[in-house]
């Protein structure tokens, strides 16, 4: 198993550019989330899913959108890129239900609005 | 899920054992109490979770209190690997997974 892969690692965007952060998973799980974190701070919730088809907002939405086609994907969109949005971006992925399920994180991509 | 609160942060000497606290005291009887980490830029590591029990694996213990209102996440001999932000989370069957500020742990030499 790969694990959660992200692609891409780097990128540089100007302001009002759009982009698509990729995250894909091949452990066949359910629930998917999107997290970003500024330099110095903790993980902030942008959006999750808990199945394809299923996609809710977390705690710092906008800017951004989400899409689920199939169980394995989960991109994260950016529209019109602001320099706020300059962060790291984790993808992280968990089986459904059971509460003992361990959550299984990306390794980060970093985003650059100029 | 419950709300957790950790300290900001925490020196620890290298070799000695770190002791990190986290108070969930409105955790409910479901929650399982879970402890990540995350070193430098990287994505956060799991490292142990429990419900009721005391926990160990090859990387920490995990002491809960019988009233499951606290735990405590024991590095037995601490490195300077260790050196991270720690997460503690009281997760059920809550879709969302939000984490808090966590608390920075230094290893000192």
């Amino acid at each position: 198993n790969a694990g959660v892969t992200q692609t891409p690692k780097f990128r540089i965007l100007k302001i009002g550019q759009s982009m698509t952060l990729q995250c894909a998973q091949d452990m066949n799980h359910n629930y998917m989330y999107w997290y970003r974190q500024d330099p110095g701070m903790g993980l902030k919730l942008i959006y999750y899913s808990v199945g394809a088809g299923i996609t809710d907002k977390g705690e710092v939405p906008n800017g951004y959108n989400v899409s689920r086609s199939t169980t394995e994907d989960f991109p994260l969109r950016l529209e019109l890129a602001a320099p706020s949005q300059t962060s790291v971006y984790f993808c992280a992925s968990r089986l459904q239900g059971n509460s003992g399920n361990t959550i299984y994180f990306g390794e980060g991509s970093w985003l650059t609005v100029v | 899920d419950a709300k957790t609160t950790q300290p900001p942060s925490m020196d620890c000497a290298e070799g000695r054992a770190a002791n990190l606290p986290c108070n969930h005291s409105t955790i409910s009887g479901n929650e399982y109490v879970y402890w990540y980490r995350q070193i430098h830029s990287q994505g956060p590591q799991y490292i142990i979770h429990g419900l009721k029990n005391n926990e160990t694996n090859e990387m920490a213990s995990l002491i809960i209190t019988e009233d499951r209102k606290s735990s405590t996440l024991i590095l037995p001999h601490a490195t300077l690997r260790d050196t991270a932000v720690y997460y503690c989370i009281a997760r059920g069957g809550s879709e969302k997974l939000v984490f808090g500020k966590g608390m920075k742990l230094t290893v000192n030499p």
